[in-house]
């Protein structure tokens, strides 16, 4: 089973294009993320939805929006894609907000979605 | 104050040899110390994690080792195999108000046979 699952798993597009990445986890967790990793491997917040609220939106262009339908699923629409946004992208859950105390922090990550803007 | 530095960047250790990863904070804030190993094609996964009231955690190969004062902590893999070969994030949060892990900048470690 897995835990955390994201679709699709590689992505090859046009820029300018409209695309959107899902991820569901299955580990009944309240706190979900979407992280993107460059080419150089490192690992970058882009939001955190804790219960289906936004909690964290770190900077990230506008042309990105993140959606929480319900606590098992953060979907991440990108808008007019750039060059710029190829990159692996992550998805992770946890059972609490990170820096919760009581060991609820720890993130699984999913697989990653590859995208790659031509 | 935020950051999380890590070095090295790349790292070659011979099969049976050990391996050093070192990270450096400011915020004294932070206070849960989780490091994630991630191989190729693979999403990061939490390899084991510190808190600062004590010096030092060791599950099986793998040891961290805290040291408060110079605000520092680092891996340890010990007899290190090829199957470690893997990039390795240390990261930091605190429990006051963070609701995210700092995440380090990434070390990539190849274990030579």
């Amino acid at each position: 089973d897995t835990a955390v699952s994201q679709t699709p798993k590689y992505l090859v597009t046009q820029m300018g294009n409209d695309k959107s990445i899902k991820c569901e986890q299955n580990l009944g967790h309240d706190t979900m993320y979407w992280y993107k990793q460059d080419s150089k491997k490192f690992l970058k917040i882009m939001f955190s939805y804790n219960n289906k609220e936004l909690i964290i939106n770190e900077t990230v262009p506008n042309r990105f929006s993140p959606k929480s339908p319900d606590k098992a699923h953060l979907n991440l629409h990108i808008n007019s894609l750039e060059l710029g946004d190829s990159a692996v992208y992550f998805c992770a859950s946890s059972q609490g907000l990170a820096g919760s105390s009581w060991g609820g922090e720890t993130q699984y990550f999913g697989p990653g979605t590859r995208l790659l803007v031509l | 104050q935020q950051q999380v530095k890590q070095s090295p960047q790349s790292l070659i250790v011979q099969k049976g040899g050990i391996s050093i990863i070192n990270c450096a904070y400011e915020n004294t804030a932070f206070d849960y110390f989780p490091w994630y190993q991630q191989f190729p094609g693979k999403g990061p996964a939490l390899l084991i994690a510190i808190r600062p009231d004590v010096s030092e955690k060791k599950e099986g190969r793998f040891t961290i080792s805290f040291n408060k004062s110079a605000k520092q902590f680092s891996l340890h893999i010990m007899d290190s195999q090829p199957g470690d070969s893997a990039t390795y994030f240390c990261a930091a949060t605190g429990n006051t108000g963070f609701q995210k892990l700092v995440f380090g900048t990434g070390t990539r470690l190849l274990v030579s046979p």
